[in-house]
């Protein structure tokens, strides 16, 4: 079982759409979370962090479960900018900081 | 500020040639270290991870080595490259986790590395 796993995407949604990505992961001992988002042929860069009541920037909701070791990230009204490869991240403390990545899930926002 | 340089942005290498990627931080110290590979539609895979100076973690069995012989010096080599090195590599930096939580991690541009 992969440590962190993704919805497989591709999503394909017209814009003003709301999108949901999922991300469950294995080790208990994950202590921190993030959803990065990743543009094609770039380097990914943090687009929030998950905090345990859950956290809300803008458009973005991030909503953490750790009974269920389970995390989203909701996208509201979407915008063509949006389209990237979203990443679900943990960061496994007792294991000196390691980050872990899921695979990503890709969105494409058309109009 | 603290910022953090990876080079060659792009690089093609015939097989069997050897390999040395490097990646430097500035601006932080005792930074955690990381480089992650990621083939072509794939996600990003842990290759090697460092907490300090000649600490290394190796995550998965492969024809490559990772050295720190400075605090915020984090070199990726190879001695003979294969087809299957092929892909997008990225160095990476987050604070030490000592006491901090929520600690997000910095990545260079990266480099496009393709064996031929």
């Amino acid at each position: 079982r992969k440590e962190v796993e993704q919805d497989p995407g591709p999503f394909n949604v017209p814009e003003g759409a709301t999108v949901a990505f999922n991300c469950t992961y294995s080790n208990s001992a994950s202590q921190s979370f993030f959803w990065y988002r990743q543009d094609c042929r770039k380097e990914p860069k943090l687009l929030m962090s998950v905090y345990s009541s859950g956290n809300e920037d803008g458009r973005f909701t991030a909503q953490l479960n750790r009974a269920s070791q389970y995390i989203s990230l909701l996208i509201r009204d979407s915008k063509l900018s949006d389209s990237a490869t979203y990443l679900c991240v943990v960061n496994i403390y007792n294991q000196g900081g390691k980050l872990i990545f899921g695979q990503g899930t890709e969105l494409s926002v058309k109009p | 500020s603290q910022t953090i340089h990876q080079w060659p942005a792009t690089l093609v290498q015939p097989v069997g040639s050897p390999l040395s990627l490097e990646c430097t931080v500035e601006g932080t110290s005792n930074p955690n270290l990381y480089w992650y590979r990621q083939a072509a539609g794939r996600g990003l895979q842990l290759l090697f991870y460092s907490v300090g100076i000649g600490q290394i973690s190796s995550e998965v069995p492969q024809n490559l080595s990772a050295s720190r012989p400075q605090d915020r010096q984090f070199i990726l080599s190879s001695k003979k490259l294969l087809l299957s090195d092929s892909g997008f590599y990225l160095c990476a930096w987050s604070s030490s986790p000592l006491g901090q939580l929520n600690t997000e991690a910095f990545f260079g541009q990266g480099t496009r590395l393709t064996v031929v």
